[in-house]
Protein backbone atom coordinates (compact mmCIF):
# COMPACT_ATOMS: atom_id res chain seq x y z
CA UNK A 1 0.00 0.00 0.00
CA UNK A 2 1.55 3.26 -0.87
CA UNK A 3 -0.78 5.28 -0.27
CA UNK A 4 -1.55 8.58 1.59
CA UNK A 5 -5.18 9.77 2.41
CA UNK A 6 -6.15 13.10 3.40
CA UNK A 7 -9.83 14.08 4.42
CA UNK A 8 -11.44 16.33 3.77
CA UNK A 9 -11.25 16.70 0.13
CA UNK A 10 -12.70 20.13 0.35
CA UNK A 11 -12.85 22.40 3.01
CA UNK A 12 -14.82 25.86 3.37
CA UNK A 13 -14.28 27.93 6.29
CA UNK A 14 -14.51 31.33 7.70
CA UNK A 15 -11.92 33.51 9.59
CA UNK A 16 -13.45 32.49 13.11
CA UNK A 17 -14.27 28.66 12.79
CA UNK A 18 -11.84 26.30 14.03
CA UNK A 19 -11.37 22.92 11.60
CA UNK A 20 -8.67 20.16 11.24
CA UNK A 21 -6.94 18.48 8.54
CA UNK A 22 -6.18 14.90 8.57
CA UNK A 23 -3.85 12.42 7.04
CA UNK A 24 -3.02 8.89 7.20
CA UNK A 25 -0.41 6.58 6.15
CA UNK A 26 0.03 2.74 6.47
CA UNK A 27 3.47 2.55 4.95
CA UNK A 28 5.47 2.07 8.11
CA UNK A 29 6.92 6.18 7.07
CA UNK A 30 8.76 7.80 10.07
CA UNK A 31 8.90 10.64 8.52
CA UNK A 32 5.68 12.51 7.61
CA UNK A 33 4.90 16.30 5.66
CA UNK A 34 2.93 19.04 5.16
CA UNK A 35 3.15 21.70 2.26
CA UNK A 36 1.04 24.28 1.65
CA UNK A 37 0.41 24.67 -2.36
CA UNK A 38 -0.89 27.51 -4.60
CA UNK A 39 -2.34 27.32 -7.73
CA UNK A 40 0.23 26.88 -10.57
CA UNK A 41 3.05 27.20 -8.11
CA UNK A 42 5.46 24.49 -6.30
CA UNK A 43 4.43 23.34 -2.98
CA UNK A 44 6.10 25.01 -0.18
CA UNK A 45 6.83 23.70 2.89
CA UNK A 46 5.27 24.15 6.67
CA UNK A 47 6.18 21.49 8.92
CA UNK A 48 8.25 17.85 8.91
CA UNK A 49 7.16 15.59 11.90
CA UNK A 50 10.29 12.49 12.48
CA UNK A 51 9.11 9.99 14.09
CA UNK A 52 6.26 11.38 15.61
CA UNK A 53 8.22 14.94 16.98
CA UNK A 54 8.21 17.96 15.53
CA UNK A 55 12.02 18.30 13.75
CA UNK A 56 11.02 21.27 11.24
CA UNK A 57 8.72 24.42 11.74
CA UNK A 58 9.46 26.89 8.07
CA UNK A 59 8.61 29.50 10.32
CA UNK A 60 4.24 28.73 9.78
CA UNK A 61 2.50 31.46 11.62
CA UNK A 62 0.25 29.84 14.63
CA UNK A 63 -2.54 29.80 13.55
CA UNK A 64 -1.96 26.67 11.78
CA UNK A 65 -1.04 24.20 14.21
CA UNK A 66 0.53 21.07 13.53
CA UNK A 67 -0.60 17.32 15.33
CA UNK A 68 1.32 13.72 14.82
CA UNK A 69 -0.85 11.60 17.19
CA UNK A 70 1.27 8.88 16.40
CA UNK A 71 3.11 7.21 13.23
CA UNK A 72 0.20 6.63 11.04
CA UNK A 73 -1.61 10.17 11.60
CA UNK A 74 -0.86 13.78 10.97
CA UNK A 75 -3.29 16.78 11.89
CA UNK A 76 -3.07 20.25 10.78
CA UNK A 77 -5.17 22.50 13.52
CA UNK A 78 -7.02 25.41 11.83
CA UNK A 79 -7.73 28.60 13.58
CA UNK A 80 -8.61 32.23 12.70
CA UNK A 81 -7.02 32.03 9.01
CA UNK A 82 -7.04 34.19 6.71
CA UNK A 83 -8.34 34.18 2.98
CA UNK A 84 -4.79 34.32 1.38
CA UNK A 85 -4.47 30.68 3.79
CA UNK A 86 -6.83 29.43 1.31
CA UNK A 87 -4.38 26.89 -0.74
CA UNK A 88 -4.52 23.33 -1.95
CA UNK A 89 -2.44 21.60 1.74
CA UNK A 90 -0.93 18.36 0.74
CA UNK A 91 0.44 15.82 3.37
CA UNK A 92 3.44 13.67 2.49
CA UNK A 93 5.14 10.94 4.00
CA UNK A 94 8.93 9.29 3.44
CA UNK A 95 10.55 6.08 5.44
CA UNK A 96 12.83 8.32 7.22
CA UNK A 97 14.17 12.09 7.32
CA UNK A 98 17.65 11.82 6.72
CA UNK A 99 18.35 9.52 3.56
CA UNK A 100 17.12 10.17 0.07
CA UNK A 101 13.88 8.49 0.81
CA UNK A 102 11.56 9.60 -1.84
CA UNK A 103 7.98 11.44 -0.58
CA UNK A 104 4.70 9.71 -0.89
CA UNK A 105 2.01 12.84 -1.61
CA UNK A 106 -1.99 12.57 -0.72
CA UNK A 107 -4.14 14.04 -3.07
CA UNK A 108 -3.99 17.26 -1.30
CA UNK A 109 -7.48 19.12 1.00
CA UNK A 110 -8.32 22.41 -1.27
CA UNK A 111 -9.05 24.97 1.70
CA UNK A 112 -10.90 27.96 0.60
CA UNK A 113 -11.26 30.85 3.63
CA UNK A 114 -14.14 33.28 3.38
CA UNK B 1 21.70 26.93 0.21
CA UNK B 2 20.09 24.83 -3.04
CA UNK B 3 17.66 26.23 -5.80
CA UNK B 4 16.48 24.52 -8.97
CA UNK B 5 14.82 26.37 -12.25
CA UNK B 6 12.47 24.93 -14.89
CA UNK B 7 13.03 27.27 -17.49
CA UNK B 8 9.90 26.72 -19.50
CA UNK B 9 6.72 27.09 -17.91
CA UNK B 10 5.21 24.71 -20.70
CA UNK B 11 6.12 22.39 -23.31
CA UNK B 12 3.72 21.19 -25.81
CA UNK B 13 4.64 18.44 -27.98
CA UNK B 14 2.36 15.98 -30.44
CA UNK B 15 1.86 13.24 -29.25
CA UNK B 16 4.29 10.12 -30.21
CA UNK B 17 7.13 12.52 -30.35
CA UNK B 18 9.64 12.46 -28.08
CA UNK B 19 9.52 14.92 -25.02
CA UNK B 20 12.14 16.68 -23.20
CA UNK B 21 11.59 18.68 -19.21
CA UNK B 22 14.16 20.62 -18.30
CA UNK B 23 15.66 21.14 -14.98
CA UNK B 24 18.94 22.97 -13.61
CA UNK B 25 20.38 23.04 -10.12
CA UNK B 26 22.02 24.83 -7.61
CA UNK B 27 23.78 23.29 -4.26
CA UNK B 28 26.60 23.40 -2.35
CA UNK B 29 27.30 19.81 -2.06
CA UNK B 30 26.07 16.83 -4.10
CA UNK B 31 22.65 16.91 -5.29
CA UNK B 32 19.88 14.21 -4.70
CA UNK B 33 17.20 14.99 -7.87
CA UNK B 34 13.50 14.05 -8.06
CA UNK B 35 11.33 14.53 -10.60
CA UNK B 36 7.28 14.60 -9.80
CA UNK B 37 3.70 14.68 -11.88
CA UNK B 38 0.49 16.46 -10.46
CA UNK B 39 -2.40 15.87 -12.27
CA UNK B 40 -5.30 18.36 -12.09
CA UNK B 41 -7.09 18.63 -8.11
CA UNK B 42 -3.97 15.56 -7.75
CA UNK B 43 -1.47 15.53 -5.18
CA UNK B 44 2.06 14.59 -6.78
CA UNK B 45 3.48 11.37 -7.61
CA UNK B 46 7.03 10.29 -7.35
CA UNK B 47 8.30 9.75 -11.11
CA UNK B 48 12.09 8.87 -10.48
CA UNK B 49 14.83 9.90 -8.49
CA UNK B 50 18.96 10.04 -8.85
CA UNK B 51 21.27 9.42 -5.64
CA UNK B 52 24.50 8.58 -7.29
CA UNK B 53 25.58 5.54 -9.88
CA UNK B 54 24.60 5.28 -13.45
CA UNK B 55 23.57 9.25 -14.79
CA UNK B 56 20.49 7.96 -16.57
CA UNK B 57 17.75 6.87 -14.47
CA UNK B 58 14.60 5.32 -15.51
CA UNK B 59 11.20 6.01 -13.56
CA UNK B 60 7.61 5.12 -13.87
CA UNK B 61 5.97 5.43 -17.02
CA UNK B 62 8.20 5.11 -19.40
CA UNK B 63 10.32 8.49 -18.51
CA UNK B 64 13.60 8.97 -17.63
CA UNK B 65 15.95 11.64 -16.82
CA UNK B 66 19.82 11.98 -17.44
CA UNK B 67 21.95 13.64 -14.53
CA UNK B 68 24.73 15.90 -16.02
CA UNK B 69 26.90 17.45 -13.73
CA UNK B 70 28.85 19.53 -15.33
CA UNK B 71 25.66 21.28 -16.89
CA UNK B 72 23.81 20.96 -13.55
CA UNK B 73 20.69 19.56 -15.26
CA UNK B 74 18.37 17.03 -14.76
CA UNK B 75 16.18 16.52 -17.79
CA UNK B 76 12.89 14.35 -17.73
CA UNK B 77 12.29 12.51 -20.96
CA UNK B 78 10.04 10.01 -22.69
CA UNK B 79 10.95 8.59 -26.37
CA UNK B 80 7.20 8.66 -27.24
CA UNK B 81 4.53 11.24 -25.53
CA UNK B 82 1.08 10.15 -24.84
CA UNK B 83 -1.67 12.76 -24.07
CA UNK B 84 -2.45 11.09 -20.57
CA UNK B 85 1.04 12.65 -20.19
CA UNK B 86 -0.53 15.85 -20.09
CA UNK B 87 0.39 16.98 -16.59
CA UNK B 88 2.67 19.50 -14.36
CA UNK B 89 5.83 18.42 -13.57
CA UNK B 90 7.82 19.34 -11.07
CA UNK B 91 11.63 18.98 -10.54
CA UNK B 92 13.21 18.88 -7.06
CA UNK B 93 16.29 18.92 -5.42
CA UNK B 94 17.74 18.08 -1.88
CA UNK B 95 21.59 18.48 -1.06
CA UNK B 96 23.19 15.44 0.35
CA UNK B 97 24.42 17.96 3.48
CA UNK B 98 20.59 18.74 3.96
CA UNK B 99 19.39 16.43 6.87
CA UNK B 100 16.03 16.86 6.88
CA UNK B 101 15.00 15.46 3.55
CA UNK B 102 14.00 18.93 2.78
CA UNK B 103 12.66 19.51 -1.06
CA UNK B 104 13.46 22.83 -3.18
CA UNK B 105 10.96 22.39 -5.97
CA UNK B 106 11.25 24.00 -9.27
CA UNK B 107 8.48 26.20 -10.23
CA UNK B 108 6.95 23.74 -12.53
CA UNK B 109 6.48 22.81 -16.22
CA UNK B 110 2.69 22.52 -17.45
CA UNK B 111 3.61 19.91 -20.29
CA UNK B 112 0.63 19.57 -23.09
CA UNK B 113 0.31 16.61 -25.58
CA UNK B 114 -1.92 16.85 -28.43
CA UNK B 115 -3.28 14.45 -30.37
Amino acid sequence: DTEVTQTPKHLVMGMTNKKSLKCEQHMGHRAMYWYKQKAKKPPELMFVYSYEKLSINESVPSRFSPECPNSSLLNLHLHALQPEDSALYLCASSQGQGDPYEQYFGPGTRLTVT
Amino acid sequence: AQSVAQPEDQVNVAEGNPLTVKCTYSVSGNPYLFWYVQYPNRGLQFLLKYITGDNLVKGSYGFEAEFNKSQTSFHLKKPSALVSDSALYFCAVRDMTNAGNMLTFGGGTRLMVKP
